[in-house]
C-alpha cells in the first residue's frame, strides 16, 4: 500500500494566520490526491480534490498544490472555524489511503 | 440536497456479523459508487472498499478480503456493508461516502474510473466488539 506522511502532527496558529500542512507519498500518485476537514464527532469534510481543485462551496482561502509525491495544503487567513483536523488521502491505487491527520490548534 | 443516512449504533460480540446500511438521498444512486471507511478509537481513517451504484462492481482492501462484502440495493437507493468473524480490533466509526471520480480541467470535465475520492459521508456508526 502507498504510505502518506502528514506533517506537522500539530500546528499552533492564530486567527488570520496563513498556514500550510505537507503531505508525503510514499511513491508517485501523480495529482490523484484529497484533502478533507474533520471536526470533533462529525464526519470528514471534502475541501479539495485531485490535488488542487477546490469542492464547490468550500471557502476560497483554501488552495492545494502538489503533484507526484508531495502535497500542501495551504490556508491563506486561518478563521475560527478552521481549527481542526486535516487529512489528506490518495486514490491513485486500491488500497486508498489516508495521512495521519494534522491537528490545527488555536495558539 | 445529497444525503447518506447511515443505520444506528452496533454492539457484537467476537465471531458475529455487522451490516450496516446507508441510505442515498438527493442524486441519482445508479450514477455514483459508495466507499466505505472506518476509523478505530486512536487510529487513522482505513479504506475498506468501494461498490459500483451501477453494476454492483466492488473492490475491497486486501487486509479485509474474504471477511467483507458491500452489496447494493437499487430500488431503495441503499448501500450495505457486512463485515463478519468480528475481533475486538474491528471496533470503529464506519462511514459510508459517495465516491466522485470527475474533475474539470482546462474548461472540460472528465470522469476518471478508478480514481474515486469522496465527496459526501454519512454521519457514521459506531460498531463496538467488546473482547
Amino acid at each position: 500500500d502507498i504510505q502518506m506522511t502528514q506533517s506537522p502532527s500539530t500546528l499552533s496558529a492564530s486567527v488570520g494566520d496563513r498556514v500550510t500542512i505537507t503531505c508525503r507519498a510514499s511513491q508517485s500518485i501523480s495529482t490523484w490526491l484529497a484533502w478533507y476537514q474533520q471536526k470533533p464527532g462529525k464526519a470528514p469534510n471534502l475541501l479539495i480534490y485531485k490535488a488542487s481543485s477546490l469542492e464547490s462551496g468550500v471557502p476560497s482561502r483554501f488552495s492545494g498544490s502538489g503533484s507526484g509525491t508531495e502535497f500542501t495544503l495551504t490556508i491563506s487567513s486561518l478563521q475560527p472555524d478552521d481549527f481542526a483536523t486535516y487529512y489528506c488521502q490518495q486514490y491513485d491505487s486500491y488500497s486508498y489511503t489516508f495521512g495521519q491527520g494534522t491537528k490545527l490548534e488555536i495558539k | 440536497q445529497v444525503q447518506l443516512v447511515q443505520s444506528g449504533a452496533e454492539v457484537k460480540k467476537p465471531g458475529a456479523s455487522v451490516k450496516v446500511s446507508c441510505k442515498a438521498s438527493g442524486y441519482i444512486f445508479t450514477t455514483y459508487g459508495i466507499s466505505w471507511v472506518r476509523k478505530a478509537p486512536g487510529q487513522g481513517f482505513e479504506w475498506m472498499g468501494w461498490i459500483s451504484g451501477y453494476n454492483g462492481n466492488t473492490n475491497y482492501a486486501q487486509k479485509l478480503q474474504g471477511r467483507v462484502t458491500m452489496t447494493t440495493d437499487t430500488s431503495t437507493s441503499t448501500a450495505y456493508m457486512e463485515l463478519r468473524s468480528l475481533r475486538s480490533d474491528d471496533t470503529a466509526v464506519y462511514y459510508c461516502a459517495r465516491a466522485r471520480s470527475e474533475y474539470c480541467s482546462g474548461g472540460s470535465c472528465y470522469f476518471a474510473a478508478g480514481h474515486y475520492y469522496m465527496d459526501v459521508w454519512g454521519k457514521g456508526t459506531t460498531v463496538s466488539v467488546p473482547s
